[in-house]
């Protein structure tokens, strides 16, 4: 059982390039979502699903876009990167949507762009 | 509407020592409230979570927290610092949805 991986753990874009943050789960859970962190900013949410098919934006969604075609995976993907997108991204995976389930994170991606 | 504040920046605590990070919430409603702690390079891991009932909470690690509906506050306790628990703490809050509302973090920082 490895939980919630994401692939790849460091990238370095230029600005204007794309890229898609791979996010995947095994632990059956319908919810997932995708944070940003930011130093000294606490995580925020940038897109969520609460199963296959349906998605919704969190917080701060603009510059991404995701799709959620199985259960297992949630790739979040990044169009005409800008500096401003420079972070480290969480994907996380829960239970159910229901406020007293815990949210399980992957390791993290950590983008630079340049 | 949702929020979580973590006052503090960093905690310093000499190894032995009790350690406390603080948290306050401000949520509509019954508030989920949850501790999560990052080491370096690493994802976040769930600590404990309050959603009702006793106001002690105990969690992985040794870890207990303390849920003060009066104060609005729900800080983070340990008895004993280890060195070992050096890390980013942070507090969270869900709605009903389990959409989590994150603090900015509090450094701990455990000196032998």
């Amino acid at each position: 059982n490895a939980g919630v991986t994401q692939t790849p753990k460091f990238r370095i874009l230029k600005i204007g390039q794309s890229m898609t943050l791979q996010c995947t789960q095994d632990m059956n859970h319908n919810y997932m979502y995708w944070y940003r962190q930011d130093p000294g900013m606490g995580l925020k949410l940038i897109y969520y699903s609460v199963g296959a098919g349906i998605t919704d934006k969190g917080e701060v969604p603009n510059g991404y876009n995701v799709s959620r075609s199985t259960t297992e995976d949630f790739p979040l993907r990044l169009e005409l990167a800008a500096p401003s997108q420079t972070s480290v991204y969480f994907c996380a995976s829960s239970y159910s949507t229901s406020g007293g389930n815990a949210q399980y994170f992957g390791p993290g991606t950590r983008l630079l762009v340049l | 509407a949702q929020s979580v504040a973590q006052p503090e920046d960093q905690v310093n605590v000499a190894e032995g020592n009790p350690l406390t990070v603080k948290c306050t919430y401000s949520v509509s409603g019954n508030p989920y409230l949850f501790w999560y702690v990052q080491y370096p390079n690493r994802g976040l891991q769930f600590l404990l979570k309050y959603i009702t009932g006793d106001n002690l909470v105990k969690g992985s690690y040794g870890f207990e927290a303390e849920f003060n509906k009066s104060q609005t506050s729900f800080h983070l306790k340990k008895p004993s610092a280890l060195v070992s628990d050096s890390a980013l703490y942070f507090c969270a809050g869900a709605d009903s949805w389990g959409k989590l509302q994150f603090g900015a973090g509090t450094q701990v920082v455990v000196t032998p």
